[in-house]
């Protein structure tokens, strides 16, 4: 069974702070999603990164997908209380069916 | 705007009971997902459907089952409910097998057995 890992699992921030969550596996990907979900909600597709070294950016938050397609990082810039949330990675097997889902890391940005 | 709908949000059932989670997506995707979501083990899949009236198990099926008679419904069944089956569950779609393609999750229910 793949597994995937994410550090840190807890993280609370003071607005305006920068951070960097990890996600990573022995596993090799055909693809790697990164969902956010708030509170009381479903999970929310932020990007899918594809190609080893890929490099996403979304206002301020950077993706980046490692260069064996194992590992990935999100990146968040001057962090806002919007931010705040449960941020799962998903790693997508060949054949697209089957998502492995990390056990998230929760972000607290405290204005 | 698209949506996956789950019938209840919160729901309290007694061990042994039959309980029913019903998910309904208005994409016409063609792959519909069941999770369960627990603090620090992320989302395990239960099961799977890619058509109608298929199915297949995912990697926690142990006491679950699943019917899909129309395309837009899924519905998880929990034969004779027990407490370590509490839990947040959630329901997702996908459009099709390509595998970039994003899952659409419903807002879950958090079912608790008593």
């Amino acid at each position: 069974t793949q597994l995937l890992e994410q550090s840190p699992q807890f993280l609370s921030i003071q607005e305006g702070e920068n951070l960097t969550v990890y996600c990573n596996s022995s596993s090799v990907f055909s693809s790697l999603q990164w969902y956010r979900q708030e509170p009381g909600e479903g999970p929310v597709l932020l990007v899918t990164v594809v190609t080893g070294g890929e490099v996403k950016k979304l206002k301020r938050l950077t993706f980046q997908f490692g260069d064996a397609r194992k590992d990935s990082s999100l990146h968040i810039t001057a962090a806002q209380p919007g931010d705040t949330g449960l941020y799962l990675c998903a790693g997508v097997e060949a054949y697209g069916q089957n998502f492995v889902f990390g056990p998230g890391t929760r972000l607290s940005v405290l204005p | 705007d698209v949506k996956v709908t789950q019938s209840s949000r919160y729901l309290v059932k007694r061990t042994g009971e039959k309980v029913f989670l019903e998910c309904v997506q208005d994409m016409d995707h063609e792959n519909m997902f069941w999770y369960r979501q627990d603090p620090g083990l992320g989302l395990r899949l239960i099961y799977f459907s890619y058509d109608v009236k298929m199915k297949e198990k995912g990697d926690i099926p142990e006491g679950y089952s699943v019917s899909r008679e129309k395309k837009e419904r899924f519905s998880l069944i929990l034969e004779s409910a027990s407490t370590n089956q509490t839990s947040m569950y959630l329901c997702a779609s996908k459009q099709d097998r390509a595998p970039n393609e994003k899952l659409f999750f419903g807002s879950g229910t958090q079912l608790s057995v008593l």
